[in-house]
């Protein structure tokens, strides 16, 4: 079956950066893209850019500058780096499924999340 | 950006109880309207398509309609398991945004 399986939790100090990595499986990893996803403490989901493996990229303004999204199609895995991390950037960070261009889309199935705090 | 705005934010009900939640875009976004089911510490779980067309597998108690601006999800006869966060996207344009949910909690 489809599934997308992420990188374990991490601690992290401000200032750092983090990777995270989301190893898919199940389907034709050229035939789709990949969107990310964040959820803070208690909030609600934020989309952070999507990316296909056709070097195509699409970030959220908010993470433009801060916020890396790579793929490595011999693995199947997409990865998604943010640097100067602030406490502010604590949250789930989620992959999903996405189309493999950006028109009209949705986000099947998605990853567990990985939880990355902030702390110094 | 397109803002997506839910109503309620929150809502009881009683298991069996027929529910509504609405969900309204900032501009038009034709049918592009996708909803989400969220229970606490899982991933959301992708529910509806296309404002009206149910993913594989998902119950036909749930269903969705609206286009343009306007529109809902509705749960028919709520079951236990339905208690949960529910979620709007548009997939018209990027940035893809969420409404920022709505709680259905048990009455």
């Amino acid at each position: 079956q489809v599934q997308l399986v992420q990188s374990g939790a991490e601690v992290k100090s401000p200032g750092a950066s983090v990777k995270v990595s989301c190893k898919t499986s199940g389907y034709s990893f050229d035939n789709f893209g990949v969107s990310w996803m964040r959820q803070a403490p208690g909030k609600g989901l934020e989309w952070m850019g999507w990316i296909n493996t056709y070097s195509h990229i699409n970030y959220a303004q908010t993470f433009q500058d801060r916020v890396t999204l790579t793929t490595d199609t011999s693995t199947n895995t997409a990865y998604m780096e943010v640097r100067g991390l602030r406490s502010d950037d604590t949250a789930v960070y989620y992959c999903a499924r996405d189309s493999v261009d950006i028109a009209d889309n949705w986000f099947d199935p998605w990853g567990q999340g990985t939880l990355v705090i902030v702390s110094s | 950006d397109i803002q997506m705005t839910q109503s309620p934010s929150s809502l009881s009900a009683s298991v069996g109880d027929r529910v509504t939640i609405t969900c309204r875009a900032s501009q038009s976004i034709g049918s592009s309207l996708n909803w989400y089911q969220q229970k606490p510490g899982k991933a959301p779980k992708f529910l509806i398509y296309g404002a009206s067309t149910l993913q594989s597998g998902v119950p036909s108690r749930f269903s969705g309609s609206g286009s343009g601006t306007d529109f809902t999800l509705t749960i028919s006869s709520l079951q236990p398991e339905d208690f949960a966060t529910y979620y709007c996207q548009q997939g018209y344009i990027t940035p893809r945004t969420f409404g920022q949910g709505t709680k259905l909690e048990i009455k």
